[in-house]
């Protein structure tokens, strides 16, 4: 079965530059979301998206930003990148249910990017 | 704020023997999901099983289930058999039951699990 498609896989960057983060959704799922790992650390919740609309947001820097577009792939941009921003991103990608209520919606995980700044 | 709380960072077990990691949360809602997922050292986030809170039959999934206590706000896993495939890092999660069904997922720091042959 087709997963969650990340890229690039590894990115070496410089402190205060600028780094894009690529999602490809499971086809057919409707919403993606970005996690921040740590070494040795928990995955952070960053950001959803569901219908190309900003859903929920937990702890993204401001000097990130994130979109999803029209065929449902999502970027995560990093500007001034810290030498804190080192850690391993995950996408992840779910299909809402369509009726309202509870939703059971599972989300399954990418591969990981992981980020290396210098 | 939802918290999710593994006590255990580490846990080691013979091979075949049953082990049971704990987690514990805290939130203020009633209908909400649990997770538990696994990452080995591939670092890849694997879904071992789920729980919605509405139900009060325990989930299972092969040789993994769940003791879920809600009142208690408990939700510990247990592998029956263990086999040197389970050997990884297991993090605890919580989810929100919203009607969106876009909300983060947040995670406990993980149990290191070892496999000892």
């Amino acid at each position: 079965a087709a997963g969650v498609i990340q890229s690039p896989r590894h990115l070496i960057k410089e402190k205060r530059e600028t780094a894009t983060l690529k999602c490809y959704p499971i086809p057919r799922h409707d919403t993606v979301y970005w996690y921040q790992q740590g070494p040795g650390q928990d995955p952070q919740f960053l950001i959803s998206f569901y219908e190309k609309m900003q859903s929920d947001k937990g702890s993204i820097p401001d000097r990130f930003s994130a979109q999803q577009f029209s065929d449902y792939h999502s970027e995560l941009n990093m500007s001034s990148l810290e030498l804190g921003d080192s850690a391993l991103y995950f996408c992840a990608s779910s299909l809402v249910p369509l009726l309202a209520g509870p939703s059971t919606d599972t989300q399954y995980f990418g591969p990981g990017t992981r980020l290396t700044v210098l | 704020a939802q918290t999710v709380t593994q006590s255990q960072p580490e846990m080691s077990v013979q091979e075949a023997e049953t082990v049971t990691l704990s987690c514990t949360y805290d939130t203020s809602e009633s209908d909400y999901y649990l997770f538990w997922y696994k990452q080995p050292p591939s670092r890849q986030m694997i879904l071992v099983i789920r729980q919605e809170a509405y139900k009060q039959q325990n989930a299972t999934e092969n040789r993994f289930s769940v003791n879920f206590q809600k009142a208690a706000k408990s939700f510990s896993l247990k592998i029956s058999d263990s086999q040197l495939g389970d050997a990884a890092m297991y993090f605890c999660a919580y989810r929100l039951a919203s009607g969106g069904g876009a909300d983060g997922l947040t995670f406990g720091k993980g149990t290191h699990l070892i496999i000892q042959p």
